[in-house]
């Protein structure tokens, strides 16, 4: 069954250094989705693509973030300096269609700033 | 206040018995997602419902949506361990870009 990837599995940064979160989606999926959980906290949405555009972001997702679909398979959350907050588990989801198709979660990057 | 509450928070059972989660919205919801997460780990879809009224099955797990379109509940028949694990609902509130609000999660154990 095809599955959303997500790479690195962990990654260990220290403040104030930029972070890349890899992600692939399903091959045929159109709308791409970047979700974080801090420890011990709800799911929280930061961010949707579709058509190469941001759709919707959340208040998290200030000025030290963006998204990027390099290419027809990747999807990339960068951070551009990290704070201490910035610690979370980032997850990747992706779907075929908004409303009648539900998104796939991949596996999640651990962050963890130092 | 939690725009998605779930309850209970935390539930353990005995393996064999019956169970209920619910997620209660106080806005309708457009779409209504169950997803199992084991700790530390991802997100694995377990159904999506939509108009009022539905009911779906997968093998032991039954989720339904109520006529308002604001209350979830996700039942599971004679549990096992391999049910063990968090529980969350996510919600579509119709903004057109497919953002889900999540529930903080129900944490379910199995006792063999």
């Amino acid at each position: 069954e095809p599955e959303v990837t997500q790479t690195p599995s962990h990654q260990v940064t220290q403040m104030g250094q930029e972070v890349i979160l890899r992600c692939v989606p399903i091959s045929n999926h159109l709308y791409f989705y970047w979700y974080r959980q801090i420890l011990g906290q709800k799911v929280e949405f930061l961010v949707s693509f579709y058509n190469n555009e941001i759709s919707e972001k959340s208040e998290i997702f200030d000025d030290q973030f963006s998204v990027e679909r390099p290419d027809g398979s990747n999807f990339t959350l960068k951070i551009r300096s990290t704070k201490l907050e910035d610690s979370a588990m980032y997850f990747c989801a992706s779907s075929g269609d908004r409303r009648s198709q539900p998104q796939h979660f991949g596996d999640g990057t651990r962050l963890s700033i130092l | 206040s939690q725009e998605l509450e779930q309850s209970p928070q935390s539930l353990i059972v005995q393996e064999g018995k019956n169970l209920t989660i619910n997620c209660t919205s106080s806005k309708t919801l457009y779409g209504l997602y169950w997803y199992k997460q084991k700790y530390g780990e991802g997100l694995i879809f377990l159904m999506m419902l939509q108009k009022g009224g539905e009911e779906k099955s997968h093998e032991k797990i039954t989720a339904k949506l109520d006529e308002k379109k604001q209350q979830s509940s996700l039942h599971i028949t004679a549990s096992q361990p391999s049910h063990a694990g968090i529980y969350l609902c996510g919600a579509d509130r119709s903004s057109n870009t497919g953002k889900l609000i999540f529930g903080q999660g129900t944490t379910l154990q199995v006792k063999p």
